[in-house]
């Protein structure tokens, strides 16, 4: 069974600093991987998706990795700002048998970010 | 593109009722829909798979009985929370995945938010 892990679970910065959050997951044999964003009593905004034959993904300020041997994904924030205060959702699609498993989208518990003025 | 609704967005009532939300994809056609649960500070559960005109898939420990799923076309999938009770109360998301995308890519609703007096 796939597992997502994300690491920290809260994070809190200054403005302007540049960030890091971490997902790992069990079962390299994923699909692709995806990063959203969620605001409170919100739904969820897709960031970036990785297919798993890319190694990373670029949008604006964010950049995404993806090590799928090792299972684990970054997602980097440059020079942060208060607007990305929110939850980041890292999720995979697959792990296993991708006909029986659907396109089942396995999320961590998220990283919760503020960003300080 | 890739724009999925949901009604209502926000619903209150009586415990014993049943409440119907609504997922439609708006501009493309979405063989699969997946709903899914949040609780409060916690990620998203995934409940339900449904394939258009067929029955849905279920998740270990959702009762099907309860949570009926209905994706009729290929733009609109609903959800009913029969009888509903106040631990029933939470944030449901619906998402679609679409027709001939070879990604795997799932594009979610806004959600709707279920309080259960």
């Amino acid at each position: 069974k796939q597992e997502v892990t994300q690491i920290p679970a809260a994070l809190s910065v200054p403005e302007g600093e540049n960030l890091v959050l971490n997902c790992s997951f069990t079962d390299s044999a994923i699909y692709n991987l995806q990063w959203f964003r969620q605001d409170p009593g919100k739904g969820l905004t897709s960031l970036l998706l990785i297919q798993s034959s890319q190694r990373e993904q670029t949008s604006g300020r964010l950049n995404a990795s993806l090590d799928k041997s090792s299972g684990r994904s970054t997602l980097y924030i440059a020079a942060s700002q208060p607007g990305d205060s929110a939850t980041y959702l890292c999720a995979v699609i697959g792990g296993g048998d991708l006909e029986t498993s659907g396109s089942r989208l396995t999320f961590g518990e998220g990283t919760q970010l503020t960003v300080n003025p | 593109g890739a724009v999925v609704s949901q009604h209502p967005s926000r619903v209150i009532c009586k415990s014993g009722t049943s409440v119907k939300i609504e997922c439609r994809s708006l501009d493309f056609q979405a063989t699969t829909m997946f709903w899914y649960r949040q609780f409060p500070k916690q990620s998203l559960m995934l409940m339900a798979t449904s394939n258009e005109g067929s029955k849905a898939t279920y998740e270990q420990g959702v009762e099907k009985d309860k949570f009926l799923i209905n994706h009729a076309s290929l733009t609109l999938s609903t959800l009913t929370v029969t009888s509903a009770h106040p631990e029933d109360s939470s944030f449901y998301i619906c998402s679609a995945r679409a027709l001939g995308f070879g990604s795997y890519e799932q594009y979610f609703g806004p959600g709707t938010r279920l309080t259960v007096t």
